[in-house]
């Protein structure tokens, strides 16, 4: 089942901060965060594991709440690099190698 | 390394036409697999396979076959192209499994008339 993102979009002015946030109905093992701008291929920007373990970028900071089944991406002192699609990915046990995408949120960084 | 590459980034069919979406990728990964990405609904899981040999079901399989004779290259064959698989095709890969970065393509436009 598709996670929920919320915001479906944002703009922001440079140096200001955004949450996104990225929630399941079922029970989560991992959530995986990408980031997408116009026109390019996905990137990796973390993975945050059941338990506390995270992997990924040291300048993008995310939490994981598996009781309440959902995880926030934290974007702060924003740049102008930050413009694009965000996506979550969950994965929902430990044996799966599915991962399943939300539908993205889309920042908007202004000068 | 050339990472992940997909072939053609273009492609305009018709209905009922076959053909072959192709990924390749040089990294040695284990896992790869292939995403559709339409407006509004993000990425959505065709196929995966976590070793040459191996392959399996992604949420929206259904108009697609897919192998995996090497670690190398893992092809999308679209079986009779059908205008509702007009999208935009990804293909990932990943070290060992989903626990890993994925590294995906360049994507590959397809329009179905």
């Amino acid at each position: 089942q598709q996670p929920v993102q919320s915001p479906q979009a944002v703009i922001l002015r440079e140096g200001e901060d955004a949450v996104i946030n990225c929630s399941s109905s079922k029970a989560l093992y991992s959530v995986h965060w990408y980031r997408q701008k116009h026109g390019e291929a996905p990137v990796f920007l973390m993975i945050l594991l059941k338990g506390g373990e995270q992997k990924g970028h040291e300048k993008i900071s995310a939490s994981f709440n598996e009781k309440k089944q959902q995880s926030s991406l934290y974007l702060t002192a924003s740049q102008l690099s930050y413009s694009g699609t965000y996506f979550c990915g969950t994965r929902h046990g430990g044996a799966t190698n599915k991962l399943i995408f939300g539908t993205g949120t889309l920042l908007a960084v202004q000068p | 390394n050339a990472g992940v590459t997909q072939t053609p980034k273009f492609q305009v069919l018709k209905t009922g036409q076959s053909m072959t979406l192709q990924c390749a990728q040089d990294m040695n990964h284990e896992y790869m697999s292939w995403y559709r990405q339409d407006p509004g609904m993000g990425l959505r899981l065709i196929h995966y396979s976590v070793g040459a040999g191996i392959t399996d079901q992604g949420e929206v399989p259904n108009g697609y076959n897919v192998s995996r004779s090497t670690t190398e290259d893992f092809p999308l064959r679209l079986l009779s192209a059908a205008p509702s698989q007009t999208s935009v095709y990804f293909c990932a890969s990943a070290p060992g499994s989903i626990f890993d970065e994925q590294y995906f393509g360049p994507g590959t436009r397809l329009t179905v008339t």
